[in-house]
């Protein structure tokens, strides 16, 4: 079945340093999302591309969908404390629920 | 508010019983799905319904049950036959044809 792999699982970072996920699924997906969850919390949508090469940004996040609708990024520029928290990838294929990676865990250290 | 309410927040079960744990949204979305969170897992899907009266497995429904009797509510019943319960659950909804996933605050349940 389809499976999406995110990496790196952890990353620790000084503040202001830049941070960067990727994600990557085992066939095309129809669109792919991104969802944020603070620690002790539930995820939190933050967007959904659609399109070949779609970029999208909201503030110091930037989102990124593949050429070939197979990978994504998203890269934060200049992180802060309040960036911490585990972020996903999920993807849809078809009819297919959403298949979620396994995340990246950002640690930033002031 | 329109959103998803999970309880209980905090659960204690023996090893042995069931435990249902309940979900109800106020969204008027058609879909709800439940996963299963452990450390270092992600979300893996357990059950969802796209209608009320209908459901499907997701990935990992062996020793779980659902109902959706009504459109709001969408129970999961952790039995027995599951082997390794402990976990943090999260129920979440969606309008059909949308993408975008709304969670619950989930639930958190031990077995003993």
């Amino acid at each position: 079945g389809q499976q999406v792999m995110q990496i790196p699982q952890y990353q620790h970072v000084q503040e202001g340093e830049d941070f960067t996920t990727y994600c990557n699924s085992s066939t095309t997906l129809s669109n792919i999302q991104w969802y944020k969850q603070r620690p002790g919390g539930h995820p939190v949508f933050l967007i959904q591309l659609v399109k070949s090469g779609e970029v999208k940004k909201q503030k110091r996040l930037t989102f990124q969908f593949g050429e070939a609708k197979k990978n994504s990024s998203l890269h934060i520029t200049a992180t802060q404390t309040t960036d911490v928290g585990t972020y996903f990838c999920a993807g849809h294929s078809g009819n297919t629920p959403l298949v979620f990676g396994k995340g990246t865990r950002l640690s930033v250290i002031a | 508010d329109g959103g998803i309410t999970q309880s209980p927040k905090y659960l204690f079960r023996k090893e042995g019983q069931n435990v249902t744990l309940s979900c109800e949204q106020n969204l008027n979305h058609d879909a709800m799905y439940w996963y299963r969170q452990d450390p270092g897992q992600g979300l893996r899907l357990i059950y969802y319904s796209q209608i009320v009266n209908d459901f499907q497995k997701g990935d990992i429904a062996e020793g779980y049950s659902v109902s959706r009797e009504k459109k709001e509510s969408f129970p999961l019943t952790v039995t027995s036959a599951q082997k390794n319960p402990t976990a943090f659950y999260l129920c979440a909804s969606r309008r059909v044809g949308a993408g975008e996933l709304f969670f619950g605050e989930g639930s958190r349940l031990t077995v003993l």
